[in-house]
């Protein structure tokens, strides 16, 4: 079945410094991938997404692109702020599930301090 | 605004207590789902709705039962049956869902304890 995979958490980062967070999928065909931002107590927020091989989804600064060959969607950010502090969680969902079922990861902790 | 809302924020269960977890939404959506969150282990689907009197389970459905009488109203209960409750719950909606590229709307959830 469909599966997604995160780079091991928790990530701790100083202001301004350089964000990657690891995403890489299992799934048949083409699926949409998408990245959600979850601070903390509330729900989750669609950050970005992508539908097709390499698109490059792009919100708040954050980016991340689908690439088909490496079956990957890392989220990257070139200077984070502290609220920037959250837990994201890559995502994935299949054409032709009727019911529109996601898939997650397991999710990844950043904080970043001043 | 539109949106989803789910109440109560906290909840606690008695052993042998069945519990009920609200989630409305104003969007319009056709589709509900019911999510647990537990740490380090992501969101798994419990049900899920994709029109009005008609409901599917999920991958962990074991315990709970839902009902979906209205389009904007799908709550979910959990039962006795459940022997590990404690979890942060989230109720989502997609406007349509053979639209796959539409991302899902998420509730604030709702974090039920064990007294």
């Amino acid at each position: 079945g469909d599966s997604v995979t995160q780079m091991e958490g928790p990530v701790t980062l100083s202001e301004e410094a350089f964000l990657t967070i690891n995403c890489t999928y299992t799934a048949t065909g083409y699926p949409s991938l998408f990245w959600y931002v979850q601070y903390p107590g509330e729900g989750l927020q669609l950050l970005l997404k992508a539908t097709k091989a390499d698109d490059k989804g792009s919100n708040k600064g954050f980016e991340a692109t689908y690439r088909k060959e490496t079956t990957s969607f890392h989220l990257e950010k070139g200077s984070v702020q502290v609220s920037d502090s959250a837990v994201y969680f890559c995502a994935l969902i299949q054409p032709g599930t009727s019911y529109g079922k996601l898939t997650f990861g397991q999710g990844t902790i950043l904080t970043v301090h001043p | 605004d539109g949106g989803i809302t789910q109440s109560p924020k906290y909840l606690f269960r008695k052993e042998g207590q069945n519990v009920t977890l609200s989630c409305e939404q104003n969007l319009n959506h056709d589709a509900m789902y019911w999510y647990r969150q537990d740490p380090g282990q992501g969101l798994r689907l419990i049900y899920y709705s994709q029109i009005v009197n008609d409901f599917q389970k999920g991958d962990i459905a074991e315990g709970y039962s839902v009902s979906r009488e209205k389009k904007e109203s799908f709550p979910l209960t959990v039962t006795s049956a459940q022997k590990n409750p404690t979890a942060f719950y989230l109720c989502a909606s997609l406007y349509q869902p053979g639209q796959y590229n539409q991302p899902q709307h998420f509730g604030d959830g709702t974090r039920l304890s064990i007294l």
